[in-house]
């Protein structure tokens, strides 16, 4: 099974500020099969990111994600208040598994 | 637009049994993989099923494989999980997702709103 590590556990930021968050897979997804979601407090989770760097629709483009093999990023460029929330990874190239999370909080 | 409504979230005792079901609309529900992923409280995420679109396929994630069961009814736009041998770990809120594609590799494009399984005495 491949694990998946996200770091920091929080990032802890003001409005307008970039945030940039990292997740790990312990070994290569294949076709960089890695997709990040946003879930704010007592909602599901929703799709941001999906094929590491292709935007979900209506997704704002001040989201966007990066990387390859093992190491992959989603990067926030203007943190807005709706915007702080937790954000996890997940690798789907050699079954499904999550990140533990990001907690991305108003400093 | 897609919805996706689960139901059937219960306290039930360890060793008991529930089944959660999840209505879904606004897509053609057969073309389409679908999963079960729960979360238990202030935790991450945990993939624990899917059904390929004529039902034909199961697969389980080790945690569960042998004690859930996941069918789906494509004449009711219905997925189903039947769960038996509920343990303290399965305490989870339950989230019907819809699968990016009808075969792997796929994500999760829309989540239902999730129901919520407390096994506990």
């Amino acid at each position: 099974e491949i694990v998946v590590t996200q770091s920091p556990g929080t990032l802890s930021l003001s409005p307008g500020e970039r945030a940039t968050l990292s997740c790990r897979a312990s070994q290569s997804v294949s076709s960089n099969y890695v997709a990040w979601y946003q879930q704010k407090p007592g909602q599901a989770p929703r799709l941001l990111i999906y094929g590491a760097s292709t935007r979900a629709t209506g997704i704002p483009d001040r989201f966007s994600g990066s990387g390859s093999g093992t190491d992959f990023t989603l990067t926030i460029s203007r943190l807005e208040p709706e915007d702080f929330a937790v954000y996890f990874c997940q690798q789907y190239g050699n079954s499904r598994t999550f990140g533990q999370g990001t907690k991305v909080e108003i400093k | 637009e897609v919805q996706l409504l689960e139901s059937g979230g219960d306290l039930v005792q360890p060793g008991g049994s529930l089944r959660l079901s999840c209505e879904a609309s606004g897509f053609t529900f057969t073309n389409y993989v679908m999963s079960w992923v729960r979360q238990a409280p202030g935790k991450g995420l945990e993939w624990v099923s899917a059904i390929t679109g004529s039902g034909g396929d199961t697969y389980y994630a080790d945690s569960v494989k042998g004690r859930f069961t996941v069918s789906r009814d494509n004449s009711k736009n219905t997925l189903y999980l039947q769960m038996n041998s509920l343990r303290a770990d399965d305490t989870a809120v339950f989230y019907c997702t819809k699968a990016s594609g009808s075969t792997r590799p796929y994500y999760f494009d829309y989540w239902g709103q999730g129901t919520l399984v407390t096994v506990s005495s």
